[in-house]
This record gives structure tokens, C-alpha cells and sequence, in this order.
């Protein structure tokens, strides 16, 4: 299968939203709402920010938020802040107990 | 909270065979309903899910490496591991093991560097 499409770049200042799109098909993002979103600082091991499209397990801070519309998931991130630069990768689920990743967009804070 | 910590060579020959061994603690490998993942990233790249185990022990792999891949778990060592047969140096990557519920990546190992090379 191929990866997720998620632009190589976003950027906002401190305060403001960015929202990241992740683009699929039909087979993967469009047919199950079992998108996630994962943040990987430079060196470090991704962590879990939005499963299930939208829900944040706890300790994520709610200026994370998910959401999906046909083969399209986003996440935003409002009230950017500093520590919230960082590589940014969706995940789906794609049928058949197989799992595809974005390409990965590099969110900078201004 | 479960923590995860992998473990095994940096430097594997090409066709030679990669093992990893991902360590847990906090938790017991066989209670709950988790699945154990590998998940690797080549130097600059993407991430690419590699295949999981299931508490039962049934397992999951990417079909793109199904024929090289094998995932196994070691209860009373509260361990599994990763074989990945045949590599070349588009193996070269970081390994993280990862560990979820449903299908999702709850929490991830801090990863390891294997390099194929000669």
C-alpha cells in the first residue's frame, strides 16, 4: 500500500492554528475511523496525540483536535506553542490487520 | 504506565538475518487485550509499521515484508522480538517497538539504530 499524503510543511505563530491534512483512500482513511496522529521531536520517539480520528487520551492538551471528512483527515493545533514544533505523522488503519503511516509534515512555530 | 526498551545489534551484514528484542516493564506482555508492534524509520523518513503480536499470539505483519518478517513473544521473559530475514541497506533504520490498544500506537520504545552494512 502507499503512505498517507500529509504536506511536507506548516507553520504559525505562537497563538495562532495550524491544521495538517492527511489524505488516503477509500481502503485506509475513508473506511474505517481509525485515524491516529503521532508528534516526534527531533530524536525521540513518537507519541500519541488523536486516535480514533478525534478522541486525545489523557494528558494531551485539547488545543489538539482531529477530525475526518472522506479520504481526508486533519489535525489542528490551536494556541501554537514553542513546544509544539515538531514532526507530525497520521496513521490508518487499512483493512486486512494492516496499518499505513503519513509522509510526515514538519510543523514550525514562527 | 508500561515501558518499552529495545535491544540488539547496530550492525548487521547484508543477507544476513536483523533480531530485536523489545523488552516491557510496568505491565505483563500477556494481560490485557494489547497488541505489540515493530515499527521502524529510515534517517530522515517516514515511518513504516512493520507487523504486531497479539497477547494470543497471533500476528499481523506488513505484506510488503510479510516474507522476510517474523514477530514472536517470550511471556516469561515478558519480552518479544523481531526477525527480518535477507536485508540490504534499505533496511537501514531506526526499530522502535510500540504497544496498543485497538489500532492505535499507545506508547513507543525510545528506538534503536540498526545499520546493514558489510
Amino acid at each position: 500500500q502507499s503512505a498517507l499524503t500529509q504536506p511536507p510543511s506548516a507553520s504559525g505563530s505562537p497563538g495562532q492554528s495550524v491544521t495538517i491534512s492527511c489524505t488516503g483512500t477509500s481502503s485506509d482513511v475513508g473506511g474505517y475511523n481509525y485515524v491516529s496522529w503521532y508528534q516526534q521531536h527531533p530524536g525521540k520517539a513518537p507519541k500519541l496525540m488523536i486516535y480514533e480520528v478525534s478522541k486525545r487520551p489523557s494528558g494531551v492538551p485539547d488545543r489538539f483536535s482531529g477530525s475526518k471528512s472522506g479520504n481526508t483527515a486533519s489535525l489542528t493545533v490551536s494556541g501554537l506553542q514553542a513546544e509544539d514544533e515538531a514532526d507530525y505523522y497520521c496513521s490508518s488503519y487499512a483493512g486486512s490487520n494492516n496499518f499505513v503511516f503519513g509522509t510526515g509534515t514538519k510543523v514550525t512555530v514562527l | 504506565q508500561v515501558q518499552l526498551q529495545e535491544s540488539g545489534p547496530g550492525l548487521v551484514k547484508p543477507s544476513q538475518t536483523l533480531s530485536l528484542t523489545c523488552t516491557v516493564s510496568g505491565g505483563s506482555i500477556s494481560s490485557g487485550s494489547y497488541y505489540w508492534s515493530w515499527i521502524r524509520q529510515p534517517a530522515g523518513k517516514g515511518l513504516e509499521w512493520i507487523g504486531r503480536i497479539y497477547t494470543s499470539g497471533s500476528t499481523n505483519y506488513n505484506p510488503s515484508l510479510k516474507s522476510r518478517v517474523t514477530i514472536s513473544v517470550d511471556t516469561s521473559k515478558n519480552q518479544f522480538s523481531l526477525k527480518l530475514s535477507s536485508v540490504t541497506a534499505a533496511d537501514t533504520a531506526v526499530y522502535y517497538c510500540a504497544v496498543g490498544y485497538k489500532k492505535r500506537f499507545d506508547y513507543w520504545g525510545q528506538g534503536t539504530l540498526v545499520t546493514v552494512s558489510s
